[in-house]
């Protein structure tokens, strides 16, 4: 399964996008990026996941490059409950089991 | 639609003490999954149930049994706890095809002196 880097932590201003980048040189042909974060030791919510096309729905954007060896997760207007670790994670469509945590990236949304 | 649930919120056990994590589901997922989370970490794979009547290890079994009671139920048993096994636990369900989007309860933590 892929690895995937990110950074440790970030910091955005209320209101602006928030860009949050994501390296998975090796990912496979068949693996999604998906994304999911956690609010303060919540349980890990789901936020978008795509394949090779730029993806959007209601809380995010997903860009993915051509070559797909990285992503960037996009909030286009950040707010202070936006607060939280957000996870990339690589994976096959269907392969639950095959999600792999990392430490993920801590954003902090500051007023 | 309750979503994922978990029962205990919270639990301290004494060292060599047993105790039983429950997880249920109402939206007719058929996998489930165990995840441990320590402090500062990402989640950890115990154990998964593709389908009912069927569990496999993930990550890091030792130490833990688990249960698919039923399509809703899959419980987490701690045969005799130890301080290493102090954690938070999250339960997910997805539901097979489609997205395939983990879904993850709130939580149970867990201390053990």
């Amino acid at each position: 399964d892929a690895k995937t880097t990110q950074p440790t932590s970030m910091d955005c201003a209320e209101g602006r996008a928030a860009n949050l980048p994501c390296n998975h040189s090796t990912i496979s042909g068949n693996e999604y990026v998906y994304w999911y974060r956690q609010i303060h030791s919540q349980g890990p919510q789901y936020i978008i996941h795509g394949l090779k096309n730029n993806e959007t729905n209601e809380m995010a954007s997903l860009i993915i490059t051509e070559d797909r060896k990285s992503s960037t997760l996009i909030l286009p207007h950040a707010t202070l409950r936006d607060t939280a670790v957000y996870y990339c994670i690589v994976r096959p469509y269907t392969g639950g089991f095959k999600t792999i945590f990392g430490a993920g990236t801590r954003l902090f949304v500051k007023a | 639609n309750a979503g994922v649930t978990q029962t205990p919120k919270f639990q301290v056990l004494k060292t060599g003490q047993s105790m039983t994590l429950q997880c249920a589901q109402d939206m007719n997922h058929n996998s489930m999954y165990w995840y441990r989370q320590d402090p500062g970490m990402g989640l950890r794979l115990i154990y998964y149930s593709a389908s009912e009547g069927t569990t496999d290890k993930g990550e890091v079994p030792n130490g833990y049994n688990v249960s698919r009671l039923n399509k809703r139920e899959f419980s987490l048993r701690l045969e005799s706890a130890a301080p290493s096994q102090t954690s938070v636990y999250f339960c997910a369900s997805t539901g097979g095809g489609g997205t395939d989007t983990q879904y993850f309860g709130p939580g149970t933590r867990l201390t053990v002196l």
